[in-house]
């Protein structure tokens, strides 16, 4: 079946460093690749979208200069956290839309911790 | 806008069934998916099923569509220890991909 990669599954860091989230779908072409984050006890929430080789879609309210999302192959995106403070400490999980069956699948996801 | 909700909590007996139920709004969804999450885990996808269907069971799991209540059931059979977890269901559309997630709803069993 098809497998989504998401890595690291976890990461602490200090105040003030960016952190890197990659999101690789292993065994097929993913022309859209989604960023979510959930916070404890919450239901996860759709942060971008992001399509091959075109800049990402960002929902309302989720800052793009602070989130910076490249999307530059079919297989691969990634979800770059820059100056990290505390409040974005959470758990972030990726999906890519399959491009062939149209299917979403989910990466493990990554626990940030920002210390 | 889009939404998809769900119960919060169910807390069942080992043996018995489990049933969750989620509600969303946006008609054009084509796709209805149910997520286990174990603690500490990421999402695990359990099952779909399309919009043009009714029913769909895979072993202990039946999920049952009602498109004109735009309602979604998840069933679980003889509930074990090991289906303890959080169930999100969530609507998607195959035109844009996205995903409107639930809030999850917390399957507790108890021995």
């Amino acid at each position: 079946g098809a497998v989504v990669s998401q890595h690291p599954s976890w990461v602490i860091c200090k105040s003030g460093t960016s952190v890197k989230i990659e999101c690789r779908s292993l065994d097929f072409q993913a022309t859209t690749m989604f960023w979510y984050r959930q916070f404890p006890k919450q239901s996860l929430m759709l942060m971008a979208t992001s399509n091959e080789g075109s800049k990402a879609t960002y929902e309302q309210g989720v800052e793009k200069d602070k989130f910076l999302i490249n999307h530059a192959s079919l297989t691969l995106s990634t979800l770059t956290v820059t100056s990290a403070h505390p409040e974005d400490s959470s758990f972030y999980i990726c999906s890519a839309n399959h491009a062939t069956n149209e299917k979403l699948f989910f990466g493990s996801g990554t626990q940030l911790s920002v210390l | 806008g889009e939404d998809v909700e769900q119960s919060l909590f169910l807390s069942v007996r080992e043996g018995d069934s489990s049933v969750i139920n989620c509600t969303y709004t946006d008609s054009s969804s084509t796709y209805l998916y149910w997520y286990k999450q174990e603690p500490g885990a990421g999402l695990q996808l359990l099952t779909y099923i399309f919009s043009n269907m009714d029913m769909k069971q895979d072993q202990r799991l039946t999920v049952l569509l009602n498109k004109k209540d735009k309602h979604l059931s998840l069933r679980i059979a003889d509930t074990q220890t090991g289906d303890s977890a959080i169930y999100f269901c969530a609507a998607g559309s195959s035109n844009t991909g996205k995903l409107i997630f639930g809030q999850g709803t917390t399957l507790q069993v108890k021995p």
